[in-house]
């Protein structure tokens, strides 16, 4: 069974830092293409970011590029998002996702974790 | 703004069938077949019941289906179920520098 379990979420202050980090199990992590994506309270999905298999090519919202790093470990089985000066408009919950297909990388997110609650305030 | 255009709400009575229209441009939706539609329940991760335009994964009903017209793509639920009801999210691969799109989202509600 495919399982994405997210964790690192919380509280923090505008321009700080945080973690999150994303489990994965039930398939061969070193194959598949990971993406971060967020939904903001009340609000639709927003695309954060995504790693091919290799870390080969990495790409980012425009809204979160030069803040946001995207990372991961194929050893380890996690993919991790670094976030630095974070802003209240980041306050989301973060969904680490794989796509259906090896080697792919189109949006066609077929497993999801349960989601982190990022919440950006003073 | 969403770079997707869904209609803010949908609603149709059990046994009825419902689509919901996701509009973007050549650089998106009209540009490639890699269209997917999430149905998402409060406080639940979106759940995938459409990709590549009109593949369903293995265990999404029969009564979704999708298609694509130019830079309009579809859904269509028929059969319509309580369980149905819910917020859904057209995506879709974007050759700009945003690499994935999504909707707005519509708000499904079966009378």
């Amino acid at each position: 069974e495919v399982q994405l379990v997210e964790s690192g979420g919380g509280l923090v202050k505008p321009g700080g830092s945080l973690r999150l980090s994303c489990a994965a199990s039930g398939f061969t992590f070193s194959v598949y293409s990971m993406s971060w994506v967020r939904q903001a309270p009340g609000k639709g999905l927003e695309w954060v970011s995504s790693i091919t298999p290799s870390s080969t090519y990495i790409y980012y919202a425009d809204s979160v590029r030069g803040r946001f790093t995207i990372s991961r470990d194929n050893a380890e089985k996690s993919l991790y998002l670094h976030m630095n000066s974070l802003r209240a408009e980041d306050t989301a919950v973060y969904f680490c996702a794989r796509d259906t297909r090896d080697y792919q990388l189109e949006g066609a997110f077929e497993f999801w974790g349960q989601g982190a609650l990022v919440t950006v305030s003073s | 703004q969403s770079a997707l255009t869904q209609p803010a709400s949908v609603s149709g009575s059990p046994g009825q069938s419902i689509t919901i229209s996701c509009t973007g441009t050549s650089s998106d939706v009209g540009g490639y077949n890699y269209v997917s539609w999430f149905q998402q329940h409060p406080g639940k991760a979106p759940k995938l019941m459409i990709y590549d335009v009109t593949t369903r994964p293995s265990g999404v009903s029969d009564r979704f289906s999708g298609s694509k017209s130019g830079n309009t793509a579809s859904l269509t639920i028929s059969g319509l179920q309580a369980e149905d009801e819910g917020d859904y999210y057209c995506g879709s691969y974007s050759s700009t520098t945003t690499l994935v799109v999504f909707g707005g989202g519509t708000k499904l509600t079966v009378l």
